[in-house]
């Protein structure tokens, strides 16, 4: 199985601020990477597919990078509605993993 | 729109079975490219994958739940169903259907979900 680590499983940050959030991969994915949001109560949502390609519909301030092992999420300026927990997705091979988890809250 | 709902019991026993099922509405659920799919969440904790099924009956499981897991389809109903046997309160979650694309151009992934069904395993 291909285990996904996620970094930092927490982070506190303010409006406006930059944030990066990390998923390593126990081993070469190439791009087969997504990332999703998900708010308290509610269903995660798709931000990102393809390591770097935005869902339709989501703001540009969300980006993706990465490929093979190291691969990130960054939110350029930071929104009252961004602060959520972020999850990471692997979709090269059976079983699924998702990352661990990373709750974005407001300093 | 597409939309799925997920429905079942919310309390079980443990050792008892848990059935779920998933009822696609607003689409077809014998549409080429997507597989339908299981993801559960304790409460406070991350997300894990349980398994996807095509229509056609293709299944994949997570090993770590393969032995007490089947989902099935039923074409007819437009519903696809999880059962998990042998529940403990390991198994409590909040369990979600979702629907996940693959195609060819590396652009997979969880694109619909549920709202999401809380199943609490309690004596």
């Amino acid at each position: 199985d291909i285990q996904m680590t996620q970094s930092p499983s927490s982070l506190s940050a303010s409006v406006g601020d930059r944030v990066t959030i990390t998923c390593r991969a126990s081993q070469g994915i190439t791009i087969d990477l997504g990332w999703y949001q998900q708010k308290p109560g509610r269903a995660p949502k798709r931000l990102i597919y393809a390591a770097y390609t935005l869902q339709s519909g989501v703001p540009s301030r969300f980006s993706g990078s990465g490929s093979g092992t190291e691969f990130t999420l960054t939110i350029s300026s930071l929104q009252p509605e961004d602060f959520a927990t972020y999850y990471c997705l692997q979709y090269n091979s059976y079983p699924l993993t998702f990352g661990g988890g990373t709750k974005v809250e407001i300093k | 729109q597409l939309q799925l709902q997920e429905s079942g019991p919310g309390l079980m026993k443990p050792s008892e079975t848990l059935s779920l099922t998933c009822t696609v509405s607003g689409g077809s659920i014998s549409s080429n490219y997507y597989y339908w799919a299981w993801i559960r969440q304790p409460p406070g904790k991350g997300l894990e994958w349980i398994g996807n099924i095509y229509y056609s009956g293709i299944t994949y499981y997570n090993p770590s739940l393969k032995s007490r897991v089947t989902i099935f389809v039923d074409t007819s109903k437009n519903q696809f169903s999880l059962k998990l046997s042998s529940v403990t309160a390991a198994d409590t979650a909040v369990y979600y259907c979702a629907r996940y694309y693959t195609g060819n151009s590396r652009d997979d992934g969880f694109d619909i979900w549920g709202q999401g069904t809380m199943v609490t395993v309690s004596s």
